[in-house]
């Protein structure tokens, strides 16, 4: 167990829909990532948030979006889904940015039908 | 751009061989190399990573081997186990806390 915990395990919908998949990074964990992983497109990093703050953005649809709370908890919003939006989203935290270290949830997998 | 290419894409051994997988990173200010394994339907374990300021790494059965000239690094696993198996992915990074570019992953069978 990474301490890293990720809701809900399984979220089957269906296209046009929009979803909210949730993180909670390790205690005492500043940095929170999002990463998507496909069978066609392997592990891909989404964005990344710092303290609150988006630090970085990667391969990330318009359609997606995420934030960080003042707890530190993350969120990310997947709107107007398609089929090709099924796949598992990880999310991964690390200590702070000195540190690289990062340590990954168990996974949402994301059906859409 | 970034990129990672990670080789082979499948690997089989006997339990009790060596296995090796090898990995080469495009961006020179790479600087943190980390390896994880999957299990089927699992979150990515971090087993051993290395830092561009170090050749060579070592944790028990597993060892990581960086060269920054070639931009290229590799896991090796020793005296392989069948619970060894699983996917194992290679990963770079650069710069405080940056993104992770992943390689396309190595599926590992170690047979009894």
């Amino acid at each position: 167990d990474s301490g890293v915990t990720q809701t809900p395990k399984h979220l089957i919908t269906a296209t046009g829909q929009r979803v909210t998949l949730r993180c909670s990074p390790r205690s005492g964990d500043l940095s929170v990532y999002w990463y998507q992983q496909s069978l066609d497109q392997g592990l891909q990093f989404l964005i990344q948030y710092y303290n609150g703050e988006e630090r970085a953005k990667g391969n990330i649809l318009e359609r997606f979006s995420a934030q960080q709370f003042p707890d530190l908890h993350s969120e990310l919003n997947l709107s107007s889904l398609e089929l090709g939006d099924s796949a598992l989203y990880f999310c991964a935290s690390s200590v702070a940015l000195a540190w690289n270290e990062q340590f990954f949830g168990p996974g949402t997998r994301l059906t859409v039908l | 751009g970034e990129n990672v290419e990670q080789h082979p894409s499948t690997l089989s051994v006997q339990e009790g061989d060596s296995a090796v997988i090898k990995c080469t990173y495009s961006d020179s200010a790479s600087n943190y190399f980390p390896w994880y394994k999957q299990e089927l339907g699992k979150r990515p374990q971090l087993i051993i990573d290395i830092r561009s300021n170090v050749g060579e790494k070592k944790d028990q059965r597993i060892a990581v081997t960086l060269n920054k000239t070639a931009k290229h690094f590799s896991l090796h696993i020793t005296e392989t186990q069948p619970e060894d198996s699983a996917v194992y992915f290679c990963a770079a990074s650069k710069g405080q806390g940056g993104k992770l570019i992943f390689g396309q992953g190595t599926e590992l069978s170690v047979k009894p």
